[in-house]
């Protein structure tokens, strides 16, 4: 199993550009999720997903879109870059169940390092 | 807000334990504490996590208080390559989104492992 991939690894946008961050997972996970990572800040979840057609909201999720066509894939798409979005970004997975006391473990991919110029 | 209290920063020899406290005092009766570490800007990776009883895995141990307001991971004997941080996290259940989860992460610990 590759696990969990992100595409690029590396990626510079000047102010307004749009841009789609690709994530892919071969394990057949129900639930992935997209967070951020700024310095002196912990992980923030941006956007979720518990199944392909389903999303939801995290923290901090003004500025992008996600969608889940696929139980694969779940894209994150920057709409009008701005220099707050520079970040590093990665994308979990785990699977999911609907038992409240159960929890899966999350495999995240190797991030995306984006500066927004 | 993170939930979770941890020190920034933590050395340890090599060959000796690492415990690594954290603080969540404000803890709730369903909700779980998990560890995550990261090393060197790579993906975090998961380490355990536990809800009132100890834990133990391959990689460490989970001690959690009888009050559930602080919990210690160990790590029994730490080489170079536990360098990393490590988060401390719980977990909320977000009701109004059905059964979904989210986690909640602080700043972790900063582990140095030195030879």
């Amino acid at each position: 199993n590759a696990g969990v991939t992100q595409t690029p690894k590396f990626q510079v946008l000047k102010t307004g550009q749009s841009m789609t961050l690709q994530c892919a997972q071969d394990m057949n996970h129900e639930y992935m999720s997209w967070y951020r990572q700024d310095p002196g800040m912990g992980l923030r979840l941006i956007h979720y997903s518990v199944g392909a057609g389903i999303t939801d909201q995290g923290e901090v999720p003004n500025g992008y879109n996600v969608s889940r066509s696929t139980t694969e894939d779940f894209p994150l798409r920057l709409l009008s870059a701005a220099p707050s979005q520079t970040s590093v970004y990665f994308c979990a997975s785990s699977y999911s169940t609907l038992d409240l006391k159960s929890y899966n473990e999350q495999f995240f991919g190797p991030g995306t390092r984006l500066t927004v110029l | 807000d993170a939930k979770t209290t941890q020190p920034p920063s933590m050395d340890c020899a090599e060959g000796r334990a690492a415990n690594l406290p954290c603080n969540h005092s404000t803890i709730s009766g369903n909700e779980y504490v998990y560890w995550y570490r990261q090393i060197h800007s790579q993906g975090p990776q998961y380490i355990i996590h536990g809800l009132k009883n100890n834990e133990t895995n391959e990689m460490a141990s989970l001690i959690i208080t009888e009050d559930r307001k602080s919990s210690t991971l160990i790590l029994p004997h730490a080489t170079l390559r536990d360098t990393a941080v490590y988060y401390c996290i719980v977990r909320v259940t977000d009701f109004n989104a059905g059964n979904n989860r989210k986690l909640i992460w602080g700043l972790g610990t900063s582990l140095a492992v030195n030879p």
